[in-house]
């Protein structure tokens, strides 16, 4: 069973911090997704991850894959309020098992 | 009205009772999904939907009934519930019916934060 794990699970800061959230399996995906949730509302995609060591920004976000396609980082550099929110990441299987993998989340808090 | 929309936002329901989730898009995609969001939990796909048809349908209990009349609108019919099955329930479309990952996008709807006493 292809399980990811994210770390960590809660985490709090000042506005203005960076930050790096960590998304892990022992199993190899096609490609991983990272989605935002805020309070109320459903998951909305920020990024698609797909080669080895690729690295992809948006903005003040930065997502890595990992070099074996097992692993990914979200880093947010100046952390600001509209950051808050659960941040998903879901793996597609590898071959022909495309379904997603879906982690528990990282809910994240940025304080004023 | 852009995007997925569902009603409605909030349910409270008694064990015995029936009530039916509503889940309407407006992108023009041939697939829709129900997915349940729960605390400790990992979202778990429920149904799909791919041009009307069903496609998947993950060992949901029966007490949770979906239909899909075309391709904009999926319906979720709940009956006799039971308190475990309290939960967020997002609605999700996307172009094609892969489920998403690097060919598709999926996008979700705001959810029913669903109570049942």
């Amino acid at each position: 069973t292809q399980l990811l794990e994210q770390s960590p699970q809660f985490l709090s800061i000042q506005e203005g911090e960076n930050l790096t959230v960590y998304c892990n399996s022992s199993s190899v995906f096609s490609s991983l997704q990272w989605y935002r949730q805020e309070p109320g509302e459903g998951p909305v995609l920020l990024v698609t991850v797909v080669t080895g060591g690729e690295v992809k920004k948006l903005k003040r976000l930065t997502f890595q894959f990992g070099d074996a396609r097992k692993d990914s980082s979200l880093h947010i550099t100046a952390a600001q309020p509209g950051d808050t929110g659960l941040y998903l990441c879901a793996g597609e299987g590898a071959g022909n098992n495309r379904k997603l993998i879906w982690g528990l989340g990282t809910s994240l808090a940025v304080n004023p | 009205e852009t995007g997925v929309t569902q009603t409605p936002r909030h349910l409270v329901m008694g064990m015995t009772n029936k009530k039916s989730l509503k889940c309407e898009q407006h992108l023009g995609h041939n697939a829709m999904y129900w997915y349940k969001q729960s605390a400790k939990k990992p979202l778990e796909l429920m149904f799909v939907y791919s041009l009307e048809e069903r496609v998947e349908n993950n060992s949901v209990p029966s007490r949770f009934s979906p239909e899909c009349p075309n391709s904009s609108h999926l319906f979720l019919h709940l009956h006799t519930l039971q308190p475990e099955d309290s939960a967020l329930y997002l609605c999700a479309s996307s172009q094609d019916g892969t489920g998403g990952g690097r060919l598709e996008k999926l996008f979700f709807g705001s959810g029913t934060q669903l109570s049942v006493l």
